[in-house]
C-alpha cells in the first residue's frame, strides 16, 4: 500500500537554526508532492508542492524542498527559522494516475517548537 | 475572508449522540472532501464529492452520511456516535478539472473541527 513517512515527529530548534524535514513515500510510479503547515489554530495551508520540472521547488515563508526520485523524498528545508515557523508540518504524496481524485497520502507530521 | 471555513470548532458529546459538522467554501472549487485525522496525527480521505455527487468513499462505516446540498457546501452527518469516532475532521475543496499539472489535486482545507466522544 502506498504510505508517507515523517521521520521527525517532533523537532525542536532555536532561531536562526537550519531546518530539515524528512518525507519519504512508498510508491513505485510518478506522483506529486506537496508539503503543508498548520500553524496553531489555523487551516492546513500549502507552503509548496511539486509536479514536474526542476527537482528543488521553493514555497513561501524561505521554505524549500527537494524531490530525489531515486530516494523517494522530498524533504522539507529553511535555512534559517523564526519563532513564527513554530507549527505542524505534513508531507503528503499523490500518484499522477489518480491526481484529479485528491485522495492525499499524508504523513504522520511533524511538530516544529522554535525557541526564541 | 476565510476560504474553507468549517463549524463548529469543537464538539463534545455523548456516546449515541447523533452530530453534524458543517463545511462551505467561497473559492467557487467544484469538489469537496473531508479527512479524518485520527490519535498518530495521519490524516485519511473519507468521502469527496464533485459537482453534490459522490465520488469517494473510502469504506467509511455507513454512521457516516456526507450531505452536498451545493458545490460549496458539504456536511458531514454522524449517527450513534462511538468513542472511536474522537477525531479531527478536516473538510477540504479544489477545483476538479484540468490535468495533472493543474490545480486539480491542489486541496484547500479548513482548520478542523475536534470531535470528542465520551
Amino acid at each position: 500500500a502506498q504510505s508517507v513517512s515523517q521521520h521527525n515527529h517532533h523537532v525542536i530548534l532555536s532561531e536562526a537554526a537550519s531546518l530539515e524535514l524528512g518525507c519519504n513515500y512508498s510508491y513505485g510510479g510518478t506522483v506529486n508532492l506537496f508539503w503543508y503547515v498548520q500553524y496553531p489554530g489555523q487551516h492546513l495551508q500549502l507552503l509548496l508542492k511539486y509536479f514536474s520540472g526542476d527537482p528543488l521547488v521553493k514555497g513561501i515563508k524561505g521554505f524549500e524542498a527537494e524531490f530525489i526520485k531515486s530516494k523517494f523524498s522530498f524533504n522539507l528545508r529553511k535555512p534559517s527559522v523564526q519563532w513564527s515557523d513554530t507549527a505542524e508540518y505534513f508531507c503528503a504524496v499523490i500518484p499522477k494516475l489518480s491526481s484529479n481524485t485528491g485522495k492525499l497520502i499524508f504523513g504522520q507530521g511533524t511538530t516544529l517548537q522554535v525557541k526564541p | 475572508d476565510t476560504a474553507v471555513s468549517q463549524t463548529p470548532k469543537y464538539l463534545v458529546t455523548q456516546m449515541g449522540n447523533d452530530k453534524s459538522i458543517k463545511c462551505e467554501q467561497n473559492l467557487g472549487h467544484d469538489t469537496m472532501y473531508w479527512y479524518k485525522q485520527d490519535s498518530k496525527k495521519f490524516l485519511k480521505i473519507m468521502f469527496s464529492y464533485n459537482n453534490k455527487e459522490l465520488i469517494i468513499n473510502e469504506t467509511v462505516p455507513n454512521r457516516f452520511s456526507p450531505k452536498s446540498p451545493d458545490k460549496a457546501h458539504l456536511n458531514l452527518h454522524i449517527n450513534s456516535l462511538e468513542l472511536g469516532d474522537s477525531a479531527v475532521y478536516f473538510c477540504a475543496s479544489s477545483h476538479s478539472s484540468g490535468g495533472t499539472l493543474s490545480g486539480a489535486n491542489v486541496l484547500t482545507f479548513g482548520a478542523g473541527s475536534r470531535l470528542t466522544v465520551l
